[in-house]
């Protein structure tokens, strides 16, 4: 399997703009996340999906975040519009039944 | 609210030395604790994982030992070797798949 993958690797925008992050899990994982990563405040959970339905959403910081999984393959995080202090790494990350959890290589964001 | 903490914040010691990271965390109610491994610039790798019920995990020179009444973990890494130079995270699992992560130890091995 070629594991977690992520697109962009790295995304670089201008404030305002509209930002969609992709993320394909590991085939046969059930379950899904959303993490951001930054100097202040380390790897936050943003949100995670078990068999494509949201299931925890609170570390979702605003209204301009939205996270959708249509199926089992595939997963997008949308921010609308973009800020500055919205540059930061985003994970995406896959798991299935025993809670182990794998890591894509991230999309770094640039917000001008 | 768990909260999730590493000493210390970096470390460097010379190759071959045993060294031990601690993860300590505030609310001993965890379904499991996970080590990861981040080589800067990269994602994270699961290194072992200990599930609520297991005292120690063990995986080549890594074991991650678990005491959840105290609420701490440690991982110790027997025979340093420069490629063990990363930074270290513990992540607990607090409830179905939800994680909190500690800030980590940056660890340097030097040669």
């Amino acid at each position: 399997d070629a594991g977690v993958i992520q697109s962009p690797r790295h995304e670089v925008t201008e404030m305002g703009q509209e930002v969609t992050l992709r993320c394909k899990p590991i085939s046969g994982h059930n379950s899904l996340f959303w993490y951001r990563q930054t100097m202040m405040r380390g790897l936050e959970l943003l949100i995670y999906f078990n068999n494509n339905v949201p299931i925890d959403d609170s570390g979702m910081p605003e209204d301009r975040f939205s996270a959708k999984m249509p199926n089992a393959s595939f997963s997008t995080l949308k921010i609308q519009p973009s800020e500055p202090r919205d540059s930061a790494v985003y994970f995406c990350a896959s798991g299935g039944s025993s809670y182990e959890q794998y890591f894509g290589p991230g999309t770094r964001l640039t917000v001008t | 609210k768990q909260e999730v903490t590493q000493i210390p914040a970096a470390l460097s010691v010379p190759e071959g030395e045993n060294l031990v990271l601690n993860c300590s965390f505030t609310d001993s109610a965890i379904y499991n604790l996970q080590w990861f491994r981040q080589d800067p610039g990269k994602g994270l790798t699961s290194l072992l994982l200990i599930q609520s019920s297991q005292r120690e995990q063990t995986s080549g020179r890594l074991n991650a030992s678990l005491d959840k009444s105290s609420g701490r973990s440690t991982l110790y890494i027997a025979a340093s070797q420069p490629g063990d130079s990363a930074t270290y995270l513990c992540a607990v699992g607090t409830g179905g798949f939800k994680t909190i992560f500690g800030a980590g130890t940056r660890l340097f091995v030097k040669a």
